[in-house]
C-alpha cells in the first residue's frame, strides 16, 4: 500500500458543477496537506495548503482535512473549463525533514 | 518575480548517452529539490539541497545520477549513462527554507526526457 492514494480518474464534469477530489493516506505523522494543479506539460502549481485538520477556503476552492479518517478533499465550486488539469495531493510531516509525498493525481476535464 | 527556471524543456537522447538538466531557483530560496515524475504518477523526490549541501539524497540512484549546487544557487542534475527507464519529466522546485518547504514548494516547468 502506498503512503498516499489518489484516484487517477479521469473525471469529466459539465461547466458549473461542483467537483470533489479526494486522497487517503496511511502515515498518521503527516501534518501538512497540499493541493497542486498541473496543466499539461507544465510544472505543478501550489493551490493551497492546510495544517492539521479543518477546512480552508480560497475563492472557489475549499480544502478539507479529516485526520481521524486519514482523508483529505478538495472541492471546486462553479467549475470552469480553465480548471481542466491534473490535481495532485501532497503531504508532509512538517519541519525541516518534511519531504512531500504526492498522490498520483486526478485528471479533471470541465466541459463547456 | 521570476519563477523557477529550467532548461532544456525537452531532451531526446539515445540510451547510454549522458544528459544534464539545469535549474535556477526563485531568488532568495535556499532550499532546492529535484524530482522525477513518471507518466501518470506524482513527483518523487530525488535530492534536496539546503544552500550548497545535499541534505537528502537517499532516493538518488547514485550509480548513474549525480547533482551539484555550486554557490548555493543554480543546480545541475546529470545522468550518465541514461537508460530507457529514465524517460520521465525532471522537475526542479525551490522553497524559502527547509521548514517552509514542507508545505510551500514552487516548481519549474520541468525537463521532459525521452531515452530511445
Amino acid at each position: 500500500q502506498k503512503e498516499v492514494e489518489q484516484d487517477p480518474g479521469p473525471l469529466s464534469v459539465p461547466e458549473g458543477a461542483i467537483v470533489s477530489l479526494n486522497c487517503t493516506y496511511s502515515n498518521s505523522a503527516f501534518q501538512y496537506f497540499m493541493w497542486y494543479r498541473q496543466y499539461s506539460r507544465k510544472g505543478p502549481e501550489l493551490l493551497m495548503y492546510t495544517y492539521s485538520s479543518g477546512n480552508k477556503e480560497d475563492g472557489r476552492f475549499t480544502a478539507q482535512v479529516d485526520k481521524s479518517s486519514k482523508y483529505i478533499s478538495l472541492f471546486i465550486r462553479d467549475s470552469q473549463p480553465s480548471d481542466s488539469a491534473t490535481y495532485l495531493c501532497a503531504m508532509s510531516e512538517g519541519g525541516s525533514q518534511g519531504n512531500l509525498i504526492f498522490g498520483k493525481g486526478t485528471k479533471l476535464s470541465v466541459k463547456p | 518575480e521570476a519563477g523557477v527556471v529550467q532548461s532544456p524543456r525537452y531532451k531526446i537522447i539515445e540510451k547510454k548517452q549522458p544528459v544534464a538538466f539545469w535549474c535556477n531557483p526563485i531568488s532568495g530560496h535556499n532550499t532546492l529539490y529535484w524530482y522525477r515524475q513518471n507518466l501518470g504518477q506524482g513527483p518523487e523526490l530525488l535530492i534536496r539541497y539546503e544552500n550548497e549541501e545535499a541534505v537528502d539524497d537517499s532516493q538518488l540512484p547514485k550509480d548513474r545520477f549525480s547533482a551539484e549546487r555550486l554557490k548555493g544557487v543554480d543546480s545541475t542534475l546529470k545522468i550518465q549513462p541514461a537508460e530507457l527507464g529514465d524517460s520521465a519529466v525532471y522537475l526542479c522546485a525551490s522553497s524559502l527554507d527547509g521548514v517552509r518547504g514542507s508545505y510551500e514548494q514552487y516548481f519549474g516547468p520541468g525537463t521532459r526526457l525521452t531515452v530511445t
